[in-house]
């Protein structure tokens, strides 16, 4: 079956600008979570939904947001881009059903912002 | 705060020999724990879990101990391959919240190589 898939896979942004990453699940899989990855601090949750409502939130400013929508597949978005925003951004996908902890991740979009 | 600390940043072994990868928390309500593999440019790779009512999981060359009393828990590859060769994050999950959600907190990572 199809895995995580993240578009697009390499993104050049400038300062102040906007940008939207997105996932498709792996199907049958309503939990997507997002992750940021950078060589300082590793791999960073930012947030998780579950049937279209977000469940978790890391400890990232508001200008992060995300949503999911109804046929599972999720988007984020940060906006006013900084430097330091440059990163892997992944997704992953589980089933959900409870006692089913299995995360599969994506191949990530690369952001850097110059 | 790190949660979960990979106290190693690289390792390397010789081909064959045995690989022990480390992992320490802090957290006591983490409830089940988790490594993964990753490879440049790619997303990490589940390699295997354990939950914390246990204290060992095999799974072909990959065991992955718990000892909750001193909160550590390592990974161990025997025999190791050149394939193996890679960057190795441990994570851990608690649920919270009504919904039971849960997220990963993962450790720095060890970058592991294996040595023909």
């Amino acid at each position: 079956k199809a895995g995580v898939t993240q578009t697009p896979r390499y993104l050049i942004k400038t300062r102040g600008q906007q940008v939207t990453l997105s996932c498709s699940p792996i199907s049958g899989h309503r939990s997507v979570s997002w992750y940021q990855q950078t060589p300082g601090q590793g791999l960073q949750f930012l947030f998780e939904y579950f049937s279209e409502t977000q469940r978790n939130k890391g400890n990232f400013p508001g200008r992060f947001s995300g949503r999911q929508f109804s046929n599972s597949r999720s988007e984020m978005n940060v906006s006013t881009l900084e430097l330091g925003d440059s990163a892997l951004y992944l997704c992953a996908s589980s089933p959900w059903t409870g006692n089913d902890y299995g995360y599969t991740f994506g191949s990530g979009t690369r952001l850097t912002v110059v | 705060d790190q949660q979960v600390k990979q106290n190693s940043p690289s390792l390397s072994v010789q081909e064959g020999r045995i690989s022990i990868l480390n992992c320490d928390y802090t957290n006591s309500m983490f409830d089940y724990f988790l490594w993964y593999k990753k490879y440049p440019a790619e997303g990490p790779t589940f390699l295997i879990s354990i939950s914390s009512i246990k204290d060992k999981n095999e799974d072909g060359r990959f065991t992955v101990f718990l000892n909750k009393s001193a909160k550590h828990l390592s990974l161990h590859i025997v025999p190791s391959q050149p394939g193996d060769s890679a960057v190795y994050f441990c994570a851990a999950s608690v649920r919270f919240g009504i919904q039971g959600a849960q997220k990963l907190v993962f450790g720095q990572g060890t970058r592991l190589t294996i040595n023909p």
